[in-house]
């Protein structure tokens, strides 16, 4: 049984189109994160949720919103994509609101290629 | 400001061979850190972590890890390697004031036969 999921695994897409990335978790937890590896294996944090309140928006572009319609979902919605959007997109999620100091645990990633 | 340096980009072990991966990192306070590994297309798992007490941390699958203070350092071990070993590990701060973590660029481990 999965604890964080994510859908899709792949996504191929043309500049400029709009897309979104689901996340749910059964883990029961409070805290979910958005986080972007670069093609350089390079992990960062883009956003965090707990109990459907943003905690943590780092310097994203604001064609990046992210949406929790419920604690155990947090999707990623992109407009206009660009070509350095391409990346491979992680959700994570953590059992209380201390993201700096809790296990967070890892989605297997969605791999965005924008062509 | 808060980072974590993972020196070596690659490393190649021989199976049963001992094995170490090195982690500095910057922090101002007393640090929270985590050591994650990420096996080819999967999510990251984590090995182990420290927040305080013994510097010397157990985790999953064998591993373990000295947390040295003079040193800034975090520094990743296993006594013998198996060819399931081979993955990318990532070293990690967890920043308080903004709780996050910051992650290294991580550290891509071959196990050669």
């Amino acid at each position: 049984d999965t604890a964080v999921s994510q859908t899709p695994k792949y996504l191929v897409t043309q500049m400029g189109n709009d897309k979104s990335i689901k996340c749910e978790q059964n883990l029961g937890h409070d805290t979910m994160y958005w986080y972007k590896q670069d093609s350089k294996k390079f992990l960062k944090i883009m956003f965090s949720y707990n109990n459907k309140e943003l905690i943590i928006n780092e310097t994203v572009p604001n064609r990046f919103s992210p949406k929790s319609p419920d604690k155990a979902h947090l999707n990623l919605h992109i407009n206009s994509l660009e070509l350095g959007d391409s990346a491979v997109y992680f959700c994570a999620s953590s059992q209380g609101t201390s993201g700096s100091q809790e296990t967070q645990y890892f989605g297997p990633g969605t791999r965005l290629l924008v062509l | 400001a808060q980072s974590v340096t993972q020196p070596d980009i690659h490393i190649t072990v021989s199976e049963g061979a001992s094995l170490e991966l090195r982690c500095n990192y910057s922090y101002g306070a007393t640090p929270y850190l985590f050591w994650y590994v990420q096996s080819p297309g999967q999510g990251l798992q984590l090995l182990l972590k420290y927040f305080s007490g013994d510097t010397l941390v157990q985790g999953i699958k064998g591993f373990e890890a000295e947390f040295k203070r003079s040193q800034s350092s975090f520094n990743l071990r296993k006594p013998s390697v198996h060819w399931s070993d081979a993955a990318e590990y990532f070293c990690a701060v967890g920043v308080i004031s903004f709780q996050k973590l910051v992650f290294g660029t991580g550290t891509r481990l071959l196990v050669s036969p």
